[in-house]
């Protein structure tokens, strides 16, 4: 199971951002692919969820109306945009997924650092 | 919502045993995950299930879930494992995955 992500990028204030996650190595439509993000020095912070199959999403309380999930099967990657961007949102962006749909999450992303500056 | 509550820090000797708490309300009904995070890297999964050991986790690497209280305990703390860990649950009275703080472990 790999997880490859999409490089880091900077973002002016107000501007949105997709990260891009592409899966190999197994069943792209057999688990769900999660959203975590984690600012500099801080927590881990979960930011949704989506059903590869049927493009079904759950969003974080936080999120909802600014973060869209998204997939392509054909390439097998899914995809993350966070609109309306702040300084707040600067951040390293990971995907995960476990063995089943939900956690523990034993396959992660190596992150992309998204960088929100004027 | 519900809170997990991770001590900032925790320090031990090489060769000695860590013990990494996490605190939620009757937290022993849930079935809680640990992860480890080294600088500039993705976290990984070191317990999962309470006390169940991913495959390629050494053994020294276990787990205890009781009351309101989960413990991260590694015997024979090695210098490898200084890191960050987290504690996660399912939580379905808010956003179902949730995180704690944090545990920075410094091996002296």
């Amino acid at each position: 199971v790999q997880l490859v992500q999409s490089g880091a990028d900077v973002k002016r204030p107000g501007a949105s951002v997709k990260v891009a996650c592409k899966a190999s190595g197994y069943a792209f439509t057999g688990n769900f692919i999660h959203w975590v993000r984690q600012a500099p020095g801080q927590g881990l912070e979960w930011m949704g969820w989506m059903n590869p199959n049927s493009g079904g999403t759950i969003y974080s309380k936080k999120f909802e109306g600014r973060v869209t999930l998204t997939r392509d099967k054909s390439t097998t990657t899914a995809y993350m945009e966070l609109t309306r961007l702040t300084s707040d949102d600067t951040a390293v962006y990971f995907c995960a997924r476990g063995s089943g749909d939900f956690p523990p999450f034993g396959h992660w992303g190596q992150g992309t650092l998204v960088v929100v500056s004027s | 919502s519900y809170v997990l509550t991770q001590p900032p820090s925790v320090s031990v000797a090489p060769g000695h045993t860590a013990w990494m708490t996490c605190g939620g309300d009757k937290i022993g009904s849930n079935s809680v995950h640990w992860y480890q995070q080294k600088p500039g890297q993705a976290p990984v999964l070191v317990v999962h299930d309470d006390d169940d050991r991913p495959s390629g986790i050494p053994e020294r690497f276990s787990g205890s879930n009781s009351g309101n209280t989960a413990t991260l305990i590694i015997n024979g703390v090695e210098a490898e494992d200084e890191a960050v860990y987290y504690c996660q649950v399912w939580d379905s009275s808010g956003d179902p995955v949730l995180f704690g703080g944090g545990t920075k472990l410094t091996v002296l």
